[in-house]
């Protein structure tokens, strides 16, 4: 069975410095993706940035990067210059791709999620 | 920007009540989804729902659960007889299709209280 782990459940930083948030998975699975969602108060879930298992370049968008260690199998979400708005509840999360599934659900697994809080 | 959204946003209802949760997902989307999160604990996955079927369920969607989409445009999550354990954000979430590249997007929860 897959499993998220998600080991700080609160982080904090100061606004403009960088943080990082682990995540560490297990799998059997070849072909999977992983995703890093944004809650914010507003509750909505929102799609921060996704990784390929199969591409071994780590993904960013904008300030947002990832540091994904296929073998650690470990996904943690860089902040570079935390703003206020980035004050949100972290969810990791994956999805398998299992072989002749044709794309399978898109179920996803998540973490337990960490708050970061970013202080002004 | 084309969103999914969810009534109503919080729901009170006493043990034993049938509750209908309501979501209206983006609208040339194909797949639906309810996730739910207990407070305290991991969003899980409950069921996936295409061409008026059920594709998938998890172990936590019992008899107690049903979903439909009653019309073109809303897909309800019912829950017959809510059990105190049944509290818990529901998140109904929609997909155009469910190749890698596809992404789903959420709505913002439905906070269901059973007393």
């Amino acid at each position: 069975a897959q499993t998220v782990t998600q080991s700080q459940p609160e982080m904090s930083v100061q606004e403009a410095e960088t943080v990082t948030l682990s995540c560490t998975y297990d799998t059997s699975e070849s072909d999977y993706y992983l995703f890093w969602y944004k809650q914010p108060p507003s509750r909505q879930m929102i799609l921060v940035i996704r990784q390929e298992a199969y591409k071994q370049q780590n993904a960013t968008e904008n300030r947002f990067s990832v540091n994904f260690q296929k073998a650690a199998k470990s996904f943690s979400l860089k902040i570079s210059d935390s703003q206020l708005g980035d004050a949100a509840m972290y969810f990791c999360a994956y999805r398998a791709f299992p072989l002749n599934s044709g794309g399978s659900n898109y179920k996803l697994t998540f973490g337990k999620g960490t708050l970061l809080t970013v202080n002004p | 920007e084309p969103e999914v959204t969810q009534t109503p946003s919080h729901q009170v209802t006493q043990m034993g009540q049938e509750v209908i949760l309501r979501c209206v997902p983006i609208s040339n989307h194909l797949y639906f989804y309810w996730y739910r999160q207990i407070l305290g604990q991991k969003v899980e996955f409950l069921v996936s729902f295409y061409n008026n079927e059920i594709s998938e369920k998890s172990e936590i969607f019992d008899d107690q659960f049903s979903v439909e989409r009653p019309d073109g445009s809303n897909f309800t999550l019912k829950i017959r007889s809510t059990k105190l354990e049944d509290s818990a954000m529901y998140f109904c979430a929609s997909t155009t299709g469910r190749t890698k590249n596809t992404e789903a997007f959420f709505g913002q929860g439905t906070r269901l209280t059973v007393v």
